[in-house]
């Protein structure tokens, strides 16, 4: 079983909604990570948490707003999103940032925009 | 810049039938690290395996085994006796040192395009 949890599992939204996307490791772990993935591509990195602090932005769009309100725990808040966001939103944490570190992933939240 | 192949996009196979899901790999750093992950319908990535720049041993747990090569930068993994639950879409991954803009080193991940693997019964 996963260690990384997230929630929900499912998220339909309209384009007007703010809704938000939970995720909560308990390995110890200080890197976490946002990923989305569209349908028959692999994952692709969003942002990056080490320490509780932002990192890495890979120059998201600001409908999406992540937050790391402890070691344990990351949000992504969804504002105004368009139908083209649709995709799984993947949560991930490591040890730490270092390439020898293996990033754990949790199921993911298939996310529909309508 | 980093790159990883998986020329395979879609392979199938009969139940107990053996096989190879192909990667390759591009990279100028001497140390890096190789990952494989399985991606069922669930979503869910599920970490098989991490192999290290340095170590070109051989790997088998089970049905599975990793063939990793530096001197063809490709890094194999071989399913024996497959089974329907190993259905899936199987990643590799590079992961090597990274600067941003803002001047923060990390591990970046690349990830190859996947390849879809369906075993019948």
């Amino acid at each position: 079983d996963t260690e990384v949890t997230q929630t929900p599992k499912h998220l339909v939204m309209g384009m007007t909604n703010k809704k938000s996307l939970k995720c909560e490791q308990h390995m110890g772990h200080r890197a976490m990570y946002w990923y989305k993935q569209k349908a028959k591509k692999p994952p692709e990195l969003m942002f990056v948490y080490s320490y509780e602090k932002l990192s890495i932005n890979e120059s998201v769009p600001s409908r999406f707003s992540p937050e790391c309100p402890n070691s344990s725990l990351l949000n992504l808040h969804l504002h105004a999103l368009q139908p083209e966001d649709s995709a799984l939103y993947l949560c991930a944490s490591s040890q730490y940032l270092a390439t020898r570190n293996t990033i754990y992933f949790g199921e993911g939240s298939w996310l529909t925009v309508v | 810049a980093q790159k990883v192949t998986q020329a395979q996009t879609e392979i199938s196979v009969v139940e107990k039938e053996d096989v190879t899901l192909d990667c390759v790999y591009e990279t100028r750093d001497t140390t890096y690290y190789l990952f494989w992950y399985k991606q069922p319908p669930s979503g869910e990535l599920v970490f098989l395996i991490r192999r290290n720049s340095f170590d070109e041993q051989n790997e088998i747990s089970g049905r599975y085994s990793w063939n990793f090569q530096k001197s063809t930068s490709s890094f194999n993994f071989t399913i024996t006796a497959s089974q329907v639950v190993d259905s899936a879409v199987y990643f590799c991954a590079l992961s090597e040192y990274t600067a941003n803009a803002g001047g923060t080193s990390y591990g970046k991940l690349t990830f190859g395009q996947g390849t879809i693997l369906t075993v019948h019964p």
